[in-house]
């Protein structure tokens, strides 16, 4: 398994661009998150999906979009980059089940995004 | 609502001596707890989880954390620390229902030859 791939690794733009980072996993989960690392504020979660076709906001939603139109992909778009958008982004996936207690997280390597 | 924090920003231990990276917790319920690490332009790894039981939890590459609910507090341990333990450490956890996580802001585990 590939596990969590993410695309592309590096990326810059300019203000005002948009660009989708891409995500996939093979693992069959069906939870799949985005989130962005900033130095000194951990991971912040932008959005997230429990399974195709369902999405839902996370804590730091604004300038982003998603979609899950199926169970492995899962891209993020920015709709116009701002500056602020300067950070990493991590997609994460995990397991589904009956259990109602969480499971960890698998991530991929992170897309590093500078904006302009 | 859970959430967690990580009082140290930095901490620095020389290598074969014992390293604990510390974290608490706020919850209002029964607390889920995770600990992840980052190597150097990496995604996180999963280390260790707390859900129910035992108070000492074992996890990946000798790395384990104690549960004290007294204290809130879930820190990780490590009897004797490698340099290749460097790396940033993140508590984290599930602000339940959903599944997805609340992080802490990171703690820079520096091993010292």
């Amino acid at each position: 398994n590939a596990g969590v791939t993410q695309t592309p690794k590096f990326q810059v733009l300019k203000t005002g661009q948009s660009m989708t980072l891409q995500c996939a996993q093979d693992m069959n989960h069906e939870y799949m998150s985005w989130y962005r690392q900033d130095p000194g504020m951990g991971l912040r979660l932008i959005h997230y999906s429990v399974g195709a076709g369902i999405t839902d906001q996370g804590e730091v939603p604004n300038g982003y979009n998603v979609s899950r139109s199926t169970t492995e992909d899962f891209p993020l778009r920015l709709l116009s980059a701002a500056p602020s958008q300067t950070s990493v982004y991590f997609c994460a996936s995990s397991p589904s089940g009956t259990d109602p207690t969480p499971y960890e997280q698998y991530f991929g390597p992170g897309t590093r995004l500078t904006v302009t | 609502a859970q959430s967690v924090a990580q009082p140290e920003d930095q901490v620095n231990v020389a290598e074969g001596n014992p390293l604990t990276v510390k974290c608490t917790y706020s919850v209002s319920g029964n607390p889920y707890l995770f600990w992840y690490v980052q190597y150097p332009n990496r995604g996180l790894q999963f280390l260790l989880k707390y859900i129910t039981g035992d108070n000492l939890v074992k996890g990946s590459y000798g790395f384990e954390a104690e549960f004290n609910k007294s204290q809130t507090s879930f820190h990780l341990k490590k009897p004797s620390a490698l340099v290749s333990d460097s790396a940033l450490y993140f508590c984290a956890a599930p602000p339940l229902p959903a599944r997805q996580l609340t992080f802490g802001s990171g703690t820079q585990l520096t091993v010292l030859p």
